[in-house]
């Protein structure tokens, strides 16, 4: 069945530092690829997104790219500040409509 | 265009008994999915409603049910509820044919 696993479970990092998030999905037939961000006691805000023709996007500090041949997507979010704290969701969808399948998300702490 | 807005915020109830939630979508919009969020489970896809009609469904019981109203307000129910129900429902809002999924802030609901 649909499947997404994301990787790290919780990330670290030092103010200025990159992060990078992992995910991997297990049907082909996947077209569409977005990463949300949750801040605690917020709702999962949309902050990238990729289209299976697509192999990378680029918005200011955040990136994020495909493969699809090894069924994986990565977040990278460069020169991390403070407010990047947030547990970030990666997802994929399958079918015609809107189910997404979300990954387990990653805490992310950035440490000033 | 305000955003997408969902009642009650907060929900207890009793082991037993059944609740209804409400979400409202952003203006325009057509679709709207449902999603549980749980710390053990992470978020997970209930279902989805476009024009009144469910388009995709989740792996859940069917004392989860929905329905979505012609001017594409959505509800969904749950019946005899369990412990573990508890949870944040989350319900999201996207254009025809459109990708971006906008959430709402969330019903928590805590059942005893």
């Amino acid at each position: 069945g649909e499947n997404v696993e994301q990787h790290p479970s919780t990330l670290s990092v030092q103010e200025g530092d990159s992060a990078v998030i992992k995910c991997t999905y297990s049907d082909s037939a996947s077209n569409y690829f977005p990463w949300y961000k949750q801040e605690l006691g917020k709702r999962p805000q949309l902050i990238i997104d990729i289209r299976s023709n697509v192999g990378e996007k680029k918005d200011q500090r955040i990136a994020v790219t495909l493969n699809k041949t090894a069924k994986h997507f990565s977040l990278h979010i460069t020169e991390t500040q403070p407010e990047d704290s947030a547990v970030y969701f990666c997802a994929a969808r399958w079918a015609a409509g809107n189910k997404l399948t979300f990954g387990g998300g990653t805490r992310v702490l950035v440490k000033p | 265009k305000a955003g997408v807005t969902q009642t009650p915020r907060y929900l207890i109830k009793t082991r037993g008994q059944q609740v209804t939630l409400s979400c409202s979508p952003i203006s325009g919009h057509r679709s709207v999915s449902w999603y549980q969020q749980t710390p053990g489970q992470g978020l997970q896809f209930l279902f989805e409603y476009f024009s009144e009609t469910q388009r995709n469904k989740g792996n859940f019981p069917g004392r989860f049910s929905g329905r979505q109203f012609s001017n594409s307000r959505s509800e969904m129910n749950v019946s005899t509820l369990e412990l573990g129900d508890s949870a944040l429902y989350l319900c999201a809002s996207s254009e025809a044919g459109g990708d971006t999924q906008y959430f709402g802030p969330g019903t928590r609901l805590t059942v005893l």
